[in-house]
Parts: C-alpha cells; structure tokens; sequence
C-alpha cells in the first residue's frame, strides 16, 4: 500500500449522470495530483492542488471539477462526461518543500471510469 | 510546451537478455524521475535524477542523466520476468509551471521465460 487510496476503483456511468472520485493520502504531504491515463496517451496532469493553490492544465474539459478541502482529501467531481473520457484516473500525493521542488509522487490505485 | 519523448514503445527480451530505454525532453530538466507500472497496477516512484551526468544503480538496474539535462536512460541488466511493466520517466523543467511532472509514453516491457 502506498497511503493513498482511491474510491471507487470502478465506475461506470452515463453521459448524463453526476459522479465524483475520491482521494485520501495518508503520508501527511502537502500536495495532491490528478491524473488522466488512457490506452494511447502518456498520464496526462489534469489538476494540481499545492500549498492551497491550485493548478490546473487549461486543457482539461470544464466537465471535470477538482476539489481539495484540506491537504489530505482530493475530490474529482464528473458531470455530463463523454465516452472519450473513459480511462484510469490517478490521484497521488507529494511534498513540496521550501525550494519549491518537489519530491517522488506516490500514486493511489486509480479508478477504472467507463463512460457510456 | 515542454514535451518528454521516450523510446522505445514496446520491447519483448527474452528473459536474461538486457533492457534499455530511452527519454528526451524538448527543454532542460532540473530533475528526472522514472517509475514502474506493474500490469493492472499504478506508477510506483523507482529513482529520482538531479545533477547533470549522474548514475544511479539499483541491484539490475542503472539510471544515467545526460550531461545536459536533456536525456536519460533505464538499462536492466538480465532481465526477470519480476521486471515486467510498463517503465516511465518524467521530466521536471526548469522554472515555471510550479514544477509539475512531465510523462514520457513509457516503454512496455515483456519478458519471455
């Protein structure tokens, strides 16, 4: 186990439907990722959340909407996807330190999401 | 935008047989990260890479960052079917974009016993 979990480990949900993904790190690390990986495409960073800032790829659909109450949870809320947002979503944790560098990140299990 | 290139996409070695692979990045890194994806898995962090030249090794497996921050290597040497995965680096640039991560494709690897 890596301390960070992810729930659901499944989805599976229409194009219409509202759902959201569920992060919680359990190392005490002051920053949170999101991640799209998809079969053809490299891990695609979608949402950074790092010392209350957020960071966000300008790329990423407005259908996605992160949400980080605290430095240990990490929401991905989904609304009116589409098919080609089907793929494994990946959450992982890091710490930022003073240099603003950053260490290794720890990947939780991601959450297979199929949208129909 | 800043881009990580990594070669190759796929490699089938025969177990014993060395493995390499191979990641560029468009722009300077201040550091390089590789990570391993066990099939079904999630990236599990191997080594981090700073300085300009520097070699790491780890058992079977030799971590190189060129002299200009600009490339590195994985090399496995007699390969186990343990090593199958999927091998990604990821580059972190100089400056800017608060130092997020750049993934390469990864190269996936398949050992035949």
């Amino acid at each position: 186990e890596t301390g960070v979990t992810q729930t659901p480990r499944h989805l599976v949900m229409g194009m219409t439907n509202k759902k959201s993904l569920k992060c919680e790190q359990h190392l005490g690390h002051n920053a949170m990722y999101w991640y799209k990986q998809s079969a053809k495409k490299p891990l695609e960073l979608m949402f950074v959340y790092s010392l209350e800032e957020r960071v966000e790829n300008n790329s990423v659909p407005s259908r996605f909407s992160p949400e980080c109450p605290n430095s240990s949870h990490l929401f991905l809320h989904l609304h009116t996807l589409q098919p080609e947002d089907s793929a494994l979503y990946l959450c992982a944790s890091s710490q930022k330190n003073r240099a603003f560098s950053y260490n290794e990140q720890f990947f939780g299990p991601g959450t297979r999401l199929t949208v129909l | 935008g800043q881009q990580v290139m990594q070669i190759p996409q796929y490699q089938h070695v025969q177990e014993g047989e060395d493995f390499t692979t191979y990641c560029n990045s468009s722009t300077t890194l201040s550091n390089i990260q590789w990570y391993k994806q066990r099939p079904g898995g999630h990236p599990v962090f191997l080594i981090q890479l700073v300085k300009s030249g520097e070699v790491k090794k780890q058992k079977r497996l030799t971590f190189q960052f060129g002299e200009a921050k600009k490339n590195s290597s994985l090399h496995i040497t007699a390969t186990q079917t343990t090593d199958v995965g999927t091998y990604f680096c990821a580059g972190r640039g100089d400056g800017g974009s608060q130092g997020n991560l750049i993934f390469g494709k990864g190269t996936k690897l398949s050992v035949k016993p």
